[in-house]
């Protein structure tokens, strides 16, 4: 079975630009997650979707947004870039409450 | 405010000892608690879980404590080998849809 797929691996922005970060869930899971990795914050929780409907949000700013699809595939967009927002974003999907979730492994974006 | 502290940011064992990670956090209403770990340029890996109806979880060379009292739950490895050698999280949460994680502790083990 395949694992959560992210895609780009890295990617390098100018501040100001905007980014779109894809996740592909693992087959049959309908929850995709997506948190922050920065150095000094370990992972935060961005949002949660599950059947095209964000159910969680983190406390981020509204730069940051989400959708799912209906074949569970989601994306994150990051508008008006920061270098403080310089980070792994990980993805990870789950088949349902008390499951463990699965993690891709990151989209490395840098802003310069 | 951090709701889930891993005061330790290192940990160096040597193989074949225990190593013991832990945790603490603040929200009493947490009732759902997990370990992961994560090495350099991948995701992180589930270890294993423990619900707040139970003080312990073992699988295999994983044993997690949890002290819902103090707030506090533990990872024991036991034997430790070099390839346990990452970064260890603890999330925690009331569902497994928002975890909090805490910052992580750097467990290195040497041969």
């Amino acid at each position: 079975k395949a694992g959560v797929t992210q895609t780009p691996r890295y990617l390098i922005k100018t501040r100001g630009q905007q980014v779109t970060l894809s996740c592909s869930p693992i087959s049959g899971h309908r929850s995709v997650s997506w948190y922050q990795q920065t150095p000094g914050q370990g992972l935060q929780f961005l949002f949660e979707y599950f059947s095209e409907t964000q159910r969680n949000k983190g406390n981020f700013p509204g730069r940051f947004s989400g959708r799912q699809f209906s074949n569970s595939r989601s994306e994150m967009n990051v508008s008006t870039l920061e270098l403080g927002d310089s980070a792994l974003y990980l993805c990870a999907s789950s088949v349902g409450e008390r499951s463990p979730l699965h993690f891709g492994n990151g989209t490395r974006l840098t802003v310069t | 405010d951090q709701q889930v502290k891993q005061n330790s940011p290192s940990l160096s064992v040597q193989e074949g000892r225990i190593s013991i990670l832990n945790c603490d956090y603040t929200n009493s209403m947490f009732d759902y608690f997990l370990w992961y770990k994560k090495y350099p340029a991948e995701g992180p890996t589930f270890l294993i879980s423990i619900s707040s109806i139970k003080d312990k979880n073992e699988d295999g060379r994983f044993t997690v404590f949890l002290n819902k009292s103090a707030k506090h739950l533990s990872l024991h490895i036991v034997p430790s080998q070099p390839g346990d050698s990452a970064v260890y999280f603890c999330p925690v949460g009331g569902s497994n849809y928002k975890l909090t994680f805490g910052k992580g502790t750097l467990l290195t083990v040497n041969p």
